[in-house]
């Protein structure tokens, strides 16, 4: 059975400082892995995914993510934090099968 | 439509009273999927519809839960005798994808919710 863990529920960070959150994932199989964000009252957007390709995923909005293996980690980061980027973030695993299993989710706050 | 959407946006019932959810896809999208997302927990699957047919239902928590979808398009997720613990936003969203498999390549595209408020 495929689940995803991400590593706290709440990050703040301060405007212009790295953004980094955590995402491990279990798998029996060789799997694939997206990162959602959520705005305030909105559905969920594709910020990117990893499908078996390029390790270093690059997504929308200056974000990026690292799939290792050997780690089962898929953290997002961003260089430099805007206060825009505030929201909640979901990292999901995905088989063949195509169902995707979300984690619980990070919520992100910018401070000025 | 140019985006998937979602009726009502909040909706507040009554313990023991049936209650509809409206998911209106993006034209020509045939998949269809129900997510809930309850407080402080992630998005758990309910099901996903391929055309009209349901061939995973797997994620409905009980039988008060069912959902129906017509015409290749709108969907309807009917919750009867609601309890408090159904309290959660109720997320829709399709895809392109003529598989569930397909769905990896092409994406899903969500609704904005209904959030639900069982009294």
């Amino acid at each position: 059975a495929q689940s995803v863990t991400q590593l706290g529920s709440h990050v703040s960070v301060s405007e212009g400082a790295l953004v980094l959150l955590r995402c491990n994932y279990s798998s029996s199989v060789p799997p694939y892995l997206f990162w959602y964000v959520q705005y305030p009252n909105q559905g969920l957007q594709l910020l990117l995914k990893y499908t078996s390709a390029a390790t270093l995923v690059k997504g929308i909005n200056g974000f990026e993510a690292e799939f290792k293996k050997s780690e089962t980690s898929f953290h997002l980061t961003k260089p430099s934090a805007h206060m825009s980027d505030a929201a909640e973030y979901f990292c999901a695993v995905s088989d063949l099968s195509g169902k995707l299993i979300f984690g619980q989710g990070t919520e992100l706050s910018v401070k000025p | 439509g140019a985006g998937v959407s979602q009726s009502p946006s909040n909706k507040v019932t009554e313990k023991g009273k049936d209650v509809e959810l409206r998911c209106d896809p993006i034209s020509g999208h045939t998949a269809l999927y129900w997510y809930r997302q309850s407080l402080g927990q992630g998005l758990e699957f309910l099901i996903y519809f391929q055309g009209n047919s349901a061939p995973d239902k797997s994620g409905l928590p009980s039988d008060r839960f069912s959902a129906e979808r017509t015409g290749g398009s709108v969907s309807t997720l009917t919750i009867q005798r609601t309890q408090q613990e159904d309290s959660a936003v109720y997320l829709c969203a399709s895809s392109l994808a003529r598989t569930r498999q397909e769905t990896v390549s092409y994406g899903y595209t969500f609704g904005s919710g209904t959030r639900l408020t069982v009294v």
